[in-house]
């Protein structure tokens, strides 16, 4: 089956350190997604790209995230610097066109666990 | 906005039961999908089931069907015969037709499944 892979699975750092985290979405999918989940506010949506273009990371702060896509195969994540409020697991997940997904739904990543103390 | 509501923090449900866990959500929207997403000890999420808005019928997927009430902005997951991989979190999932295509998550369900 395809995956959307993501690097790290786990980090741990200290505050104030760059965070990168890292996806590569699956083969064809055209629409990425970045999710970070925590115990207190669920999952939220902190940005996302189609054709690799940015449409909306209003849910990113803006300070210290940054998110990009620099081709097809790769997207990243971006702290910095880091606060240990932003322990948490991130998400990546794509899709293809909107037929494909809502049939088959958007594919998740396993997550990168980010611990910041 | 919209948002997702997932009253129940926690349930469970003994092997080969039934357990029906709820959702409800708040759009003026007239068109949008539904979703179930599982969400196991390993992280990973799982789409369980979906339901276009326009469609009047109950999605069924094997085990799991849900209640769509469109009226009352409803949509309860019905797992049958639980199975012990059914333990993990459930999250209940919108979307709006036509617009950004941002899933929008409940808080989730944590199901235990008991031998």
């Amino acid at each position: 089956d395809a995956r959307v892979t993501q690097t790290p699975r786990h980090k741990v750092t200290e505050m104030g350190q760059e965070v990168t985290m890292r996806c590569q979405p699956i083969l064809g999918h055209n629409t990425v997604f970045w999710y970070r989940q925590t115990m207190m506010q669920g999952l939220e949506l902190l940005a996302y790209f189609r054709n690799r273009a940015p449409l909306d990371d209003s849910g990113m702060p803006k300070d210290r995230f940054s998110a990009e896509m620099p081709d097809a195969t790769l997207a990243t994540l971006k702290i910095q610097p880091s606060e240990p409020r932003d322990s948490a697991v991130y998400f990546c997940a794509s899709g293809g066109g909107l037929g494909q997904w809502v049939t088959y739904g958007y594919t998740f990543g396993s997550g990168t666990r980010l611990t910041v103390v | 906005a919209q948002t997702v509501t997932q009253s129940q923090p926690e349930m469970s449900v003994q092997e080969a039961e039934t357990v029906t866990l709820s959702c409800t959500y708040d759009t003026s929207e007239n068109n949008y999908y539904l979703f179930w997403y599982k969400q196991p000890p390993s992280r990973q999420m799982i789409l369980v089931i979906r339901q276009e808005a326009y469609k009047q019928q109950n999605a069924t997927e094997n085990r799991f069907s849900v209640n769509f009430q469109k009226a009352a902005k409803s949509f309860s997951l019905k797992i049958s015969d639980s199975q012990l991989g059914d333990t993990a979190m459930y999250f209940c999932a919108f979307m709006h037709q036509g617009g950004s295509e941002k899933l929008v998550f409940g808080k989730g369900t944590k199901l235990t499944v008991n031998p």
